[in-house]
């Protein structure tokens, strides 16, 4: 059974951007989460999708946002980028929200 | 205050040692944890899943659980080269948060040939 996969794995962008990430849970997944990981803060949850609806954000700013669709894939939108936004994006999926989650490899964002 | 503390190390041992990694956590609702080893350039991958306090076992590592004192802990047995990662302990924090993992900052561990 494929794995979570992430799209692009690489981005470069500059200050001010925005940027779209894509995700694609394991087939029969429905619960997408989020994640950010810094050097200095760790991974931190960013939020959280089942089917389709938001159930739980963290402790971010608005310019993050994500969305899901009815194939259970996610994507993550970053708008005005800062150079503090550069880290590596984690996506996990489980069954649902009280199952194991499984990580894809993530998606290394680098805002110059 | 992070609600899962954990020290990052790094660690570094010889092969064949045994690698003792320890995680405290503040929050009493917190039910399930979870050990994920993360390689460099990837993601994490589930290492250990634990319930209840006591000890459970998967070949050469041990997941630990003292829930009186908070407390969390990972052992590998005859370490190999192959286990240098990271290690993150984590939990999810129970309902209504069951998705939103609390991660320690993960302990780097060398082990050397």
């Amino acid at each position: 059974k494929a794995g979570v996969t992430q799209t692009p794995r690489y981005l470069i962008k500059t200050r001010g951007q925005q940027v779209t990430l894509s995700c694609s849970p394991i087939s029969g997944h429905r619960s997408v989460s989020w994640y950010q990981q810094t050097p200095g803060q760790g991974l931190q949850f960013l939020f959280e999708y089942f089917s389709e609806t938001q159930r739980n954000k963290g402790n971010f700013p608005g310019r993050f946002s994500g969305r899901q669709f009815s194939n259970s894939r996610s994507e993550m939108n970053v708008s005005t980028l800062e150079l503090g936004d550069s880290a590596l994006y984690l996506c996990a999926s489980s069954w649902t929200s009280e199952d194991t989650q499984y990580f894809g490899p993530g998606t290394r964002l680098t805002v110059l | 205050q992070k609600e899962v503390e954990q020290d990052p190390g790094p660690l570094s041992v010889p092969e064949g040692a045994i690698v003792s990694l320890n995680c405290t956590y503040s929050n009493s609702a917190f039910q399930y944890f979870m050990w994920y080893r993360q390689y460099s350039r990837k993601g994490p991958e589930l290492l250990m899943y634990t319930y209840s306090s006591g000890n459970k076992e998967d070949g050469r590592f041990t997941a630990q659980v003292d829930k009186s004192s908070k407390y969390i802990s990972l052992f590998i047995r005859d370490s190999q080269p192959s286990d240098s990662a990271t290690y993150l302990c984590a939990s999810p924090g129970g309902p209504p948060n069951d998705y939103k993992l609390s991660f320690g900052a993960g302990t780097t561990v060398t082990v050397r040939a």
